[in-house]
């Protein structure tokens, strides 16, 4: 079945740490993917997408993502974080055969301890 | 502001009851999305409006949800015989070429709906 798993309910790291969060996809093709951020009281914001060409994606307040297409992953990271950064954040994809629908994991929720 | 507005941004409402929540798209965003977000969940994905057609409807859940758009810029999303388990956030999202997903979809803060 086509679906976008983040493994990762709750994690927790240190202010300064780095950070990685993982997403799973599964399905026939590549999809677009896409990681957002949710904060308490905010709407959706975007951090970041990939579409095709290069694995290595950056997106804005310092993160990053990396296409794995033989692991179907794509995997959030950030080298610092910062207490901001506590939020909610959500793997989406849009399969390639849809144009309309954004399909979204379950989400992670990024706690910083100071 | 400029963004996605949804009023109201909290309903709270009895079983059984008839609401409707609106959505105010960014200005020129042909393509306008409903999403609902329970809680724990990630936004699942409800109705998508190109102008003024419900191009695809895929996602809600049942005959109760109905959603227009009848100009092609505000949208309503109309729920009848409310039940507890239509509890959620409910999102808006706007974009401006839906033929590609490679224009970014806009969240409005959505409007949290609670059925007692």
């Amino acid at each position: 079945a086509q679906s976008v798993t983040q493994p990762d309910i709750h994690i927790t790291v240190s202010e300064g740490a780095s950070l990685e969060l993982r997403c799973n996809y599964s399905y026939g093709a590549t999809p677009y993917l896409f990681w957002y951020v949710q904060s308490p009281g905010q709407g959706l914001q975007l951090l970041l997408k990939y579409f095709s060409g290069d694995t290595l994606v950056q997106g804005i307040k310092g993160f990053e993502a990396e296409f794995k297409r033989s692991q179907s992953s794509f995997n959030l990271r950030k080298p610092s974080v910062h207490w901001s950064d506590a939020a909610e954040y959500f793997c989406a994809v849009v399969p390639y055969s849809s144009a309309s629908k954004i399909i979204f994991g379950s989400g992670t929720r990024l706690s910083i301890r100071p | 502001g400029a963004g996605v507005s949804q009023t109201p941004s909290n309903k709270v409402t009895e079983k059984g009851k008839y609401v409707e929540l609106r959505c105010d798209p960014i200005s020129g965003h042909t393509a306008l999305y409903w999403y609902r977000q329970s809680l724990g969940q990630g936004p699942e994905f409800l109705i998508y409006f190109q102008g003024t057609g419900a191009a695809d409807d895929s996602g809600l859940p049942n005959d109760r949800f109905f959603a227009v758009r009848p100009e092609g810029s505000v949208s309503t999303l109309k729920i009848q015989r409310t039940e507890r388990g239509d509890s959620a956030v409910y999102l808006c999202a706007s974009s401006l070429d839906p033929a590609t997903l490679r224009n970014e979809q806009f969240f409005g803060p959505g409007t949290r709906l609670t059925v007692l």
